[in-house]
């Protein structure tokens, strides 16, 4: 099973706007993680966020984290083709295990 | 560069037939994960070791999977009498909170 879930499944943008992308989840969680998958380079981490922050960033990358509301935002600014790709979030709680969720396909045209 | 390498990267079996994948990361962390991932679907969790001890499997692990992890250092998932259901990418990850991911062996079962 799958505890987080994203939000909206596909998401297509021109470059240079940006693109949010949520994340909801059921659990609590010890920290929630981003990644991001495209065909030629695998999964790649990019952001981990603990349950006690509300917000880190990390370059063009923004993330909330809401515990009262279970759920987490991503949002890359200006983006570029190459942002194309899944991003998935994953929830981790005492032992973390990462569960992911099914992703969010970003397509972003030149 | 990940810091994980994963052997082979394709796999193609006939249905009935064994395979084994093997998983290196470069450095010995302690925690080293098996996910198995479907198209359109995030990486599912399998398994994982600290150090040599597999300590928790998930359900998705029937009697047909087993993995070891002889020396704390690289690990093997064997799959016995494969079935078309088993067809997916087969990926490794090492670290504890941030998961670092290799390329995956993607197995397609005839």
């Amino acid at each position: 099973s799958q505890q987080g879930e994203e939000d909206p499944q596909a998401l297509s943008i021109q470059e240079g706007e940006n693109a949010t992308m949520n994340c909801s989840y059921k659990t609590s969680i010890n920290n929630l993680q981003w990644y991001r998958q495209n065909s030629g380079r695998g999964l790649v981490h990019l952001i981990l966020i603990r349950s006690n922050e509300r917000e880190k960033h990390s370059g063009r990358l923004r993330v909330t984290l809401d515990t009262s509301k279970k759920s987490s935002s991503l949002l890359i600014t200006a983006s570029r083709a190459a942002d194309t790709a899944s991003y998935f979030c994953a929830t981790a709680g005492g032992s973390y295990i990462p569960t992911f969720g099914r992703g969010t396909s970003l397509i972003v045209h030149p | 560069d990940t810091g994980v390498s994963q052997n082979p990267r394709h796999k193609i079996t006939k249905r009935g037939q064994n395979v084994t994948f093997r998983c290196d990361p470069i450095s010995e962390h302690n925690r080293l994960y098996w996910y198995r991932q479907t198209l359109g679907q995030g990486p599912e969790f399998l398994t994982y070791f600290q150090n040599e001890a597999q300590l928790e499997k998930s359900r998705l692990l029937s009697d047909r999977f087993s993995a070891e992890r002889p020396k704390g250092s690289f690990s093997t998932l064997e799959i016995q009498r494969t079935e078309q259901g088993d067809s997916a990418m087969y990926l490794c990850a090492h670290n504890r909170s941030t998961q670092y991911f290799g390329p995956g062996t993607r197995l397609t079962v005839l």
